[in-house]
């Protein structure tokens, strides 16, 4: 699982309300990425980071905002929450190989209901 | 038109039929072209990579890119009711800082 956790694994809330996901990673890599994957649509990037205080927007980025103030944690907030962000959501890392080739290993995921 | 184009199935085979996952894309700056295996409510993970055109064998499973079709496949041999899973192509233009891509995955089962 390339040292990734993701808290909370489950969570039901209210529309309207703040939620704030949280990734860490134990092995100090660079690059953070925040996606979300619904039925129909796949995989899809949210927000991405590629160092501490250094995120941009992915394609799917209305309605979330992003933090990373450590190497070790990357934040997603929902400022107010809709149902139509209730989905799961998968942070990955960016591992260099061997080659050129840079590897994005995958956390657990979030299953995060909104009603 | 999406960038990359991936039948969502769901695929049904019998246990040791050869399995084709296929994908096609428009856009031809993508140079990395990968295969991710997703267990139900697990997170992806990387099955094999292939770097533009070409083949690449791991096992029982072959990867093919055919850049000037933008077409990508996924040959599993002598499939296995433990690759049950949902198979998705993504794709980017580097070695994976950039933003990958992805397919909605095709829904595979093996029936013993």
């Amino acid at each position: 699982d390339a040292g990734i956790t993701q808290s909370p694994r489950h969570k039901v809330t209210e529309t309207g309300t703040p939620v704030t996901l949280r990734c860490h990673q134990t092995e100090n890599h660079r690059y953070m990425y925040w996606y979300r994957q619904d039925p129909g649509h796949g995989l899809r990037l949210i927000h991405y980071s590629y160092g501490v205080k250094d995120t941009d927007k992915g394609e799917v980025s209305d309605g979330y905002s992003v933090s990373r103030s450590k190497t070790e944690d990357f934040l997603l907030t929902l400022e107010s929450a809709t149902s139509s962000q209730t989905s799961v959501y998968f942070c990955a890392i960016s591992v260099k190989g061997l080659s050129s080739y840079n590897e994005q290993f995958f956390g657990p995921g979030t299953r995060l209901t909104v009603l | 038109q999406k960038e990359v184009e991936q039948d969502p199935g769901p695929l049904s085979v019998p246990e040791g039929a050869i399995v084709s996952l296929n994908c096609t894309y428009s856009n031809s700056a993508f140079q990395y072209f990968m295969w991710y295996r997703q267990y139900s409510r697990k997170g992806p993970e990387l099955l094999m990579y292939t770097y533009s055109s070409g083949n690449k064998e791991d096992g029982r499973f072959t990867a093919q890119v055919d850049k000037s079709s933008k077409y990508i496949s996924l040959f599993i041999r002598d499939s296995q009711p433990s690759d049950s899973a949902t198979y998705l192509c993504a794709m980017s233009g580097r070695g994976g800082s950039e933003k990958l891509v992805f397919g909605k995955g095709t829904k595979l089962t093996v029936n013993p």
